[in-house]
This record gives C-alpha cells, sequence and structure tokens, in this order.
C-alpha cells in the first residue's frame, strides 16, 4: 500500500535562513509524489509534483523539491524562508486506479514557523 | 482564489441528521474529489468523480455518499451523523486531462459540527 510519512511536526526557522521540510514515501510502481500548502481557514494549494525523470523539482513560490529514491524521499526545500511561508505543509502520494481514477494519500502534516 | 466554490461555509447541526455539502468546480474542470480534514484522521481522501462517473473510492463511510450531477457540481451526503463526523470537507477540481498527475484546485472548504 502507498503511504507517506512526515516525521516532523513542526520545523522552526528563522527569516532568510534556508527550509527543509521532510517527507519519506512507500510506494508499489512509479511514484506520484506532491507537496500542498495550507494557510489558516483555507484549502490546500498545489506547490509542486514529482514526474518522472528530474530529481529536482521546481515549484511555486520558490520551493523546490528533492527526490531521492535509494532514500525514498521527497524533501520540500527553500533557500531562503520568509515569514509568509509560515504555514502548514502536507506531502501526499498517489496511487491510480485501473478505472482512471486516483486515490491521493497525504502525510500528517508539518507546521512551519519562519521568525522574523 | 482557486475557482472552486463550496456552501456552505459553516454547518452546524445534531447527531443523527443529514446535511448535504455543495461543490462547484472550476470552469471546464471534469474532475471533482472530496476530503475530509480531522484532527485525529487528518486529511483524508473520500471519493473521486469523473463526468458524472464515480472513479475512485477512499475511506467514505457507507453513510456518506457523494454524486457528480451534468452540470459537473457534486453533492456529497453525509447522514445518520456522528459527533466524529465534525471536521472540515473540501472538494477539489482538476481538469482529468492528465490522469493521477492532474493538478488539483481545492475549494475553502465545509466546517461542519456535530452538536
Amino acid at each position: 500500500a502507498q503511504s507517506v510519512a512526515q516525521p516532523e511536526d513542526q520545523v522552526n526557522v528563522a527569516e532568510g535562513n534556508p527550509l527543509t521540510v521532510k517527507c519519506t514515501y512507500s510506494v508499489s510502481g512509479n511514484p506520484y509524489l506532491f507537496w500542498y500548502v495550507q494557510y489558516p481557514n483555507r484549502g490546500l494549494q498545489f506547490l509542486l509534483k514529482y514526474i518522472t525523470g528530474d530529481n529536482l523539482v521546481k515549484g511555486s513560490y520558490g520551493f523546490e523539491a528533492e527526490f531521492n529514491k535509494s532514500q525514498t524521499s521527497f524533501h520540500l526545500k527553500k533557500p531562503s524562508a520568509l515569514v509568509s511561508d509560515s504555514a502548514l505543509y502536507f506531502c501526499a502520494v498517489r496511487d491510480g486506479r485501473s478505472t482512471g481514477g486516483f486515490k491521493t494519500i497525504f502525510g500528517a502534516g508539518t507546521r512551519l514557523f519562519v521568525k522574523a | 482564489d482557486s475557482g472552486v466554490t463550496q456552501t456552505p461555509k459553516h454547518l452546524i447541526t445534531a447527531t443523527g441528521q443529514r446535511v448535504t455539502l455543495r461543490c462547484s468546480p472550476r470552469s471546464g474542470d471534469l474532475s471533482v474529489y472530496w476530503y475530509q480534514q480531522s484532527l485525529d484522521q487528518g486529511l483524508q481522501f473520500l471519493i473521486h468523480y469523473y463526468n458524472g462517473e464515480e472513479r475512485a473510492k477512499g475511506n467514505i463511510l457507507e453513510r456518506f455518499s457523494a454524486q457528480q450531477f451534468p452540470d459537473l457540481h457534486s453533492e456529497l451526503n453525509l447522514s445518520s451523523l456522528e459527533l466524529g463526523d465534525s471536521a472540515l470537507y473540501f472538494c477539489a477540481s482538476s481538469t482529468g486531462l492528465a490522469g493521477v498527475l492532474d493538478t488539483q484546485y481545492f475549494g475553502p472548504g465545509t466546517r461542519l459540527t456535530v452538536l
């Protein structure tokens, strides 16, 4: 069965410093991996997705993610954190169905606090 | 603004009751998805519809049902409500053209409180 794990409930970083939010996955077959962000009282917003090929994926708002097959990881990164990046971040994996549909499995989420 | 609308924003009801949550996808999107977000269970996939047909089902209780109408809006029906059904219910939509790699756009959610 497909699963994702976000080992950190919370990450604290100072503004201007690099940030990393960790995600590991377990899949059978090709990994279809995603990152989403959720701001308070809002729905999820898509940040980026992994498509077979490039191990470094660039996404919205200056975020990027590094896919590592040997470590089964897909960590979210940003070179310089902003206070406005403070939010809840979800890693997700998709499990395709023969019907053409798919099921998205989310990690528990990591709350990012960026201090000014 | 994602372009996905959900009504109502808040819903307060009693145990044993039935409610209907409504979702209007982005213009042109054929796929609609429903999710439940609660403190104890996290974010759970419920169901996926494409152009009126059910395509994938997740951890959706038998007391819950959904459908997608010919105008592509979707409704999630929750019946015999229990206290544990209190949660934020999200709808998302996508074009349906990229399969498992489709980008989903999430609505603002409906907060359901069961008393």
